[in-house]
C-alpha cells in the first residue's frame, strides 16, 4: 500500500514564525502536491512538483514556498505564518508525471493553528 | 475539469449494499471518474476510478452508464467504518484534484 506521511497531525506556532511541514512517500511517486482544505472552500492546490527540484504553482500559492529535494520528501514553507494560514494540510502523491490516470494518495494531514 | 452532482446525504443499513450515485453530465472522452472518500479528522482516501468500463476492487464497484453521463459507486456490504464523505470527481491529466461538497454517507447500525 501508498504511504503518505506528514510529520505532524497538529501544530500551533505564533503570527510571524517561519513554518515548515513534511511530507514523505515511500513508493517512488514522481507527482507530489501540497493542499489546505477549509469548510465550505474544499480541497484548495497550494504547489505540486513532478520532479526532483521542480515546483509549479496552483491555486493559491501566496505565503507559501516549496522544496523538493529528494524524490521522496516534499515540504511546504510558510515564510511568515499568518492566522488566515490557519487550516488542514494535506500532502498527496501520484505514479507518474504524464499519466491521466493515476490516482493521488493522501497523508492524513497536519491541521495547523496560527495564533 | 466536468463538474459533478451528487446527493448532500445518504442513509444505508449496516451489512447492505451501500449505492452512491454520481452525475457527470459534461464529461468528456478523455476524463476519467474518480471516486475518494473522506472519514471525520483524515486524508482523503482513494477508493476507485475509471473510464468506460465497470472497474471492482476490494473496496467497492464502480458503474458508469454507457454515455458516461452518471456512474454509481457501489460498497456491497457496508459496515460502520464506512460512514464518510464521499467525492465523485471526473478529471483529465495529473495536477491538482478539485472536490465539491460529496455525499457524506451514514451508516446505520
Amino acid at each position: 500500500d501508498v504511504k503518505v506521511t506528514q510529520s505532524s497531525r497538529y501544530l500551533v506556532k505564533r503570527t510571524g514564525e517561519k513554518v515548515f511541514l513534511e511530507c514523505v512517500q515511500d513508493m517512488d511517486h514522481e507527482n507530489m502536491f501540497w493542499y489546505r482544505q477549509d469548510p465550505g472552500l474544499g480541497l484548495r492546490l497550494i504547489y505540486f512538483s513532478y520532479d526532483v527540484k521542480m515546483k509549479e504553482k496552483g491555486d493559491i500559492p501566496e505565503g507559501y514556498s516549496v522544496s523538493r529535494e529528494k524524490k521522496e520528501r516534499f515540504s511546504l514553507i510558510l515564510e511568515s505564518a499568518s492566522t488566515n494560514q490557519t487550516s488542514m494540510y494535506l500532502c498527496a502523491s501520484s505514479l507518474f508525471a504524464g499519466a491521466f490516470n493515476q490516482p493521488q494518495h493522501f497523508g492524513d494531514g497536519t491541521r495547523l493553528s496560527i495564533l | 475539469d466536468a463538474k459533478t452532482t451528487q446527493p448532500t446525504s445518504m442513509d444505508c443499513a449496516e451489512g447492505r449494499a451501500a449505492n452512491l450515485p454520481c452525475n457527470h453530465s459534461t464529461i468528456s472522452g478523455n476524463e476519467y471518474v474518480y471516486w475518494y472518500r473522506q472519514i471525520h479528522s483524515q486524508g482523503p482516501q482513494y477508493i476507485i476510478h475509471g473510464l468506460k468500463n465497470n472497474e471492482t476492487n476490494e473496496m467497492a464497484s464502480l458503474i458508469i452508464t454507457e454515455d458516461r453521463k452518471s456512474s454509481t459507486l457501489i460498497l456491497p456490504h457496508a459496515t460502520l467504518r464506512d460512514t464518510a464523505v464521499y467525492y465523485c470527481i471526473v478529471r483529465v491529466g495529473a495536477r491538482g484534484l478539485t472536490f465539491g461538497k460529496g455525499t457524506h454517507l451514514i451508516i446505520q447500525p
